[in-house]
């Protein structure tokens, strides 16, 4: 079985801080793992994703990620924070299917 | 890049009739759809995964009597929610995946359904 968990429901940063959004997965194989991004009432856009290749994966909009087998983890960061960078975030664990977690929903303030 | 349209984008319905939703692949051919559920501050639910020319593969607790799902084509996928009641308001999210594509699946925009 694969999930994914994500820490945090909420998080909120400043303009301009550092963004972290926390994913950890649980897979009994070596797992594919995406970040999604969610504006409101809209579908979901791919921010990057993992496939076995490089563990530090370069996405859209700054975003990158970091494959750590060793913790299970998959977080999200961006160096620098922009207000339209507010919006939901998904972190996703796929195979046959794709299963996504909770979400964290990130607040940008100025 | 790949592209899903998801059609409609809103719909409201009376109390036990019934309503559709296409989604589409429109520059791929799509071999897996998959159909998730929204509900409002929540995480997506997958509901069902369907292969082309296939019956529908449906998650633990979703009624396929309720809320069917044709693949019949590579690039369309519908879903019909079957007389449909206020609890089955909800933004419903196709995704299609290509066999060439790995596993990335692309997703339409939503579609919010309000049953009245």
């Amino acid at each position: 079985a694969q999930s994914v968990t994500q820490l945090g429901s909420h998080v909120s940063v400043s303009e301009g801080a550092l963004v972290l959004l926390r994913c950890n997965y649980s897979s009994s194989v070596p797992p594919y793992l995406f970040w999604y991004v969610q504006y409101p009432n809209q579908g979901l856009q791919l921010l990057l994703k993992y496939t076995s290749a490089a563990t530090l994966v370069k996405g859209i909009n700054g975003f990158e990620a970091e494959f750590k087998k060793s913790e299970t983890s998959f977080h999200l960061t961006k160096p620098s924070a922009h207000m339209s960078d507010a919006a939901e975030y998904f972190c996703a664990v796929a195979r046959d299917k794709l299963i996504f977690g909770t979400g964290t929903r990130l607040q940008v303030f100025p | 890049g790949a592209v899903v349209s998801q059609h409609p984008s809103r719909v409201i319905c009376k109390s036990g009739t019934s309503v559709k939703i296409e989604c589409r692949s429109l520059d791929f051919q799509a071999t897996t759809m998959f159909w998730y559920r929204q509900f409002p501050k929540q995480s997506l639910m997958l509901m069902a995964t369907s292969n082309e020319g296939s019956k529908a593969t449906y998650e633990q607790g979703v009624e396929k009597d309720k809320f069917l799902i044709n693949h019949a084509s590579l690039t369309l996928s519908t879903l019909t929610v079957t007389s449909a009641h206020p609890e089955d308001s909800s933004f419903y999210i196709c995704s299609a995946r290509a066999r060439r594509m790995n596993t990335e699946a692309f997703f339409g925009q939503g579609t919010r359904l309000t049953v009245v």
